[in-house]
């Protein structure tokens, strides 16, 4: 079965200092990856896809994202990070079939705390 | 409409009591999933809905657990005889689709129902 794991639970960080968030999947088969945030109270927002072309995916808020298909990993990163960054963030992967796509499968989260 | 609504946006019931929560897709979307977060960890998938058929609701964690969806639109998921562990939140989300299309990928999210077991 299809799984992700984001090995950090929190990520603690001071405010304008550089972040990885870290994701790896299972499947080596053909995969959709997403990054998805969760502010506080909130629902989910999709960040960033990764479907084809290019390994390197540019989100919104300054975010991007790398897929590394030899390692599974599509590690999110922040140069940056504001204040406003706060909240949880989940890594997702949907594995593409013929018929169409499976669920997403989503991660444990990481939540990412920004202090001044 | 503009996004995924979820109703109602918080419910405490009485352990024993059945709930019945309610997703009103993005207008168009086909393709509706249920998630349930309980506090402090990941999304856990219920069921899936493309259309009105449900073609995986393998993540159903018991019997209790049923939903349904009607017109291409609106889904309910109903749990019976509620427990404590069914405290949680519980999203929906909607996509396009769920064909090969890369425009079927994205799914938008509902703001969630806080259901509390007491």
């Amino acid at each position: 079965a299809q799984s992700v794991t984001q090995l950090d639970s929190q990520v603690p960080v001071f405010e304008e200092a550089p972040v990885e968030l870290r994701c790896n999947y299972s499947s080596s088969v053909s995969v959709y990856l997403f990054w998805y945030v969760q502010y506080p109270n909130q629902g989910l927002q999709l960040l960033l896809k990764y479907l084809s072309g290019s390994t390197l995916v540019k989100g919104i808020n300054g975010f991007e994202a790398e897929f590394n298909k030899s390692q599974t990993s599509f590690h999110l990163r922040k140069p940056s990070v504001h204040i406003s960054d706060t909240a949880e963030y989940f890594c997702a992967v949907r594995r593409r079939v013929n018929t169409g796509f499976q669920k997403l499968v989503f991660g444990t989260g990481t939540r990412l705390l920004v202090s001044p | 409409g503009a996004g995924v609504s979820q109703s109602p946006s918080n419910k405490v019931t009485e352990k024993g009591k059945d709930v019945e929560l309610r997703c009103d897709p993005i207008s168009g979307h086909t393709a509706l999933y249920w998630y349930r977060q309980r506090l402090g960890q990941g999304l856990e998938f219920l069921i899936y809905f493309q259309g009105n058929s449900a073609p995986d609701k393998s993540g159903l964690p018991s019997d209790r657990f049923s939903a349904e969806r009607t017109g291409e639109s609106v889904s309910t998921l109903t749990i019976q005889r509620t427990q404590q562990e069914d405290s949680a939140v519980y999203l929906c989300a909607s996509s396009l689709g769920a064909g090969i299309s890369p425009l079927n990928t994205e799914a938008f999210f509902g703001q969630g129902t806080r259901l509390t077991v007491v």
